[in-house]
């Protein structure tokens, strides 16, 4: 069965270091999407992405964040220059399409910002 | 603004007893309904949908409009049913989920 895949499973880093965290999604699935889930909190949105371009972010999607599909399969999410509070699980989905709206998760990237 | 509410952290029931996990929501248009389950280690998958109105692996869930509610339901808890539960709506202006704060069920032999 297909699944949606996140690199690396966990991520150390340095506050003001650029990290990207890197996602696979499912082959024929249209829509993807990050969302992150700071310890103890609930699972938040942060942007979704469709036909090349961004379609929906939210307040914590900031200039600091960005979203690339450089090669039409991988799914990247950039924090320019960490916080400490970026520490969080960073989960990627993705979604069929508009008349199957499941999401599909993957294993999550757990990022701490030291 | 769109918002989902479970009121349980922390469920703990025995092997065999009913289990219900609470869910409302807020939101003033026609929300889409989900649950989710993560057991452990595991990846975030769907358990059920309101619109598909199916029982999956027991459990069951009613949209109630009035009530604003989404309370999934199994009348006979199994140990392998251990999980973190997260209720979420989607809305029908986007694609984006809004998930409640999530709810460990914990079933006791």
């Amino acid at each position: 069965e297909p699944e949606v895949t996140q690199t690396p499973s966990h991520q150390v880093t340095q506050m003001g270091q650029e990290v990207i965290l890197r996602c696979v999604p499912i082959s024929n699935h249209l829509y993807f999407y990050w969302y992150r889930q700071i310890l103890g909190q609930k699972v938040e949105f942060l942007v979704s992405f469709y036909n090349n371009e961004i379609s929906e972010k939210s307040e914590i999607f900031d200039d600091q964040f960005s979203v690339e599909r450089p090669d039409g399969s991988n799914f990247t999410l950039k924090i320019r220059s960490t916080k400490l509070e970026d520490s969080a699980m960073y989960f990627c989905a993705s979604i069929p399409g508009q008349a199957n709206t499941e999401a599909f998760f993957g294993q999550g990237t757990r990022l701490t910002v030291v | 603004a769109q918002r989902v509410t479970q009121p349980e952290k922390l469920l703990s029931v025995f092997k065999g007893a009913p289990v219900e996990l609470k869910c409302n929501y807020s939101y003033s248009g026609s929300p889409e309904l989900f649950w989710y389950v993560q057991y452990s280690r595991q990846r975030l998958q769907l358990l059920l949908r309101h619109i598909s109105r199916e029982s999956i692996k027991g459990f069951t869930a009613d949209l109630n409009k009035g009530e604003t509610s989404f309370h999934l339901k199994k009348p006979f808890a199994q140990e392998e049913d251990s999980a973190m539960y997260y209720c979420a709506l989607r809305s029908n202006a986007g694609n984006m989920l809004t998930f409640g704060g999530g709810t460990r069920l914990m079933v006791k032999p």
